[in-house]
């Protein structure tokens, strides 16, 4: 199974501040078709979760464009521009290239300080 | 806007059955999308439970629910099914299904509570 790592666990940000949370996966997660699985989630508290963006980098439609998605292979990262209160929340990454299990990263919560 | 709709979760005793639905709308459900079962237990991370193929000829599952718990659908009904028996204290969780393996989209989620 493809191990998904994030880090940190706990991030508080300041207001307008960017924040950055990273994800490795015990394998690459390059697809046989070339292409990469890798998508993050944005939990709210008390809500489901929301796909923010697949395909390592691609924007789920409504997502604002504070939001970006990086990476390659086995790292891949999340950045937020700047921090708004409605990020506050615990965001995931997911792979769904080598499957199945489909597999979760821990989580990450975002906190504003 | 696509939406999905669960509902059947509840309180049951260990070793106990229970079957949660999905209603599906706003989208073409039969022909296009694989469909998921994604867990929560309370105060933890997702979990992914298992998917099901356009027609219903494939199914996965995580190994902690092999031989206890069914994927179902019926496209007609534009629903997705998940039977669980012999339920355990661990299977307590929010069940959320998704569309596709990617999970593009979300329902509310049901709580599934086994305890005695």
């Amino acid at each position: 199974d493809v191990v998904m790592t994030q880090s940190p666990l706990s991030l508080p940000v300041t207001l307008g501040q960017p924040a950055s949370i990273s994800c490795r996966s015990s394998q690459s997660l390059v697809h046989s078709d070339g292409d990469t699985y890798l998508n993050w989630f944005q939990q709210r508290p008390g809500q489901s979760p929301r796909r923010l963006i697949y395909k390592v980098s691609n924007r789920d439609s409504g997502v604002p464009d504070r939001f970006s998605g990086s990476g390659s292979g086995t790292d891949f990262t999340l950045k937020i521009s700047r921090v708004e209160a409605e990020d506050v929340g615990v965001y995931y990454c997911m792979q769904a290239t080598h499957w199945p299990p489909i597999t979760f990263g821990q989580g990450t919560r975002l906190e504003i300080k | 806007e696509v939406q999905l709709v669960e509902s059947g979760g509840g309180l049951v005793q260990p070793e106990g059955s229970l079957r949660l639905s999905c209603a599906a709308s706003e989208f073409t459900f039969s022909s296009s999308y694989w469909m998921s079962w994604v867990r929560q237990a309370p105060g933890k991370g997702l979990e992914w439970v298992a998917n099901i193929n356009e027609d219903g000829s494939e199914k996965y599952y995580v190994d902690s629910v092999k031989g206890r718990f069914t994927i179902s659908r019926d496209n007609a009904k534009n629903s997705l099914y998940l039977q669980m028996n012999s339920l355990r204290d661990e299977d307590t969780a929010v069940y959320y299904c998704a569309r596709g393996e990617a999970a593009d989209y979300w329902g509310q989620g049901t709580l599934v509570t086994v305890s005695s």
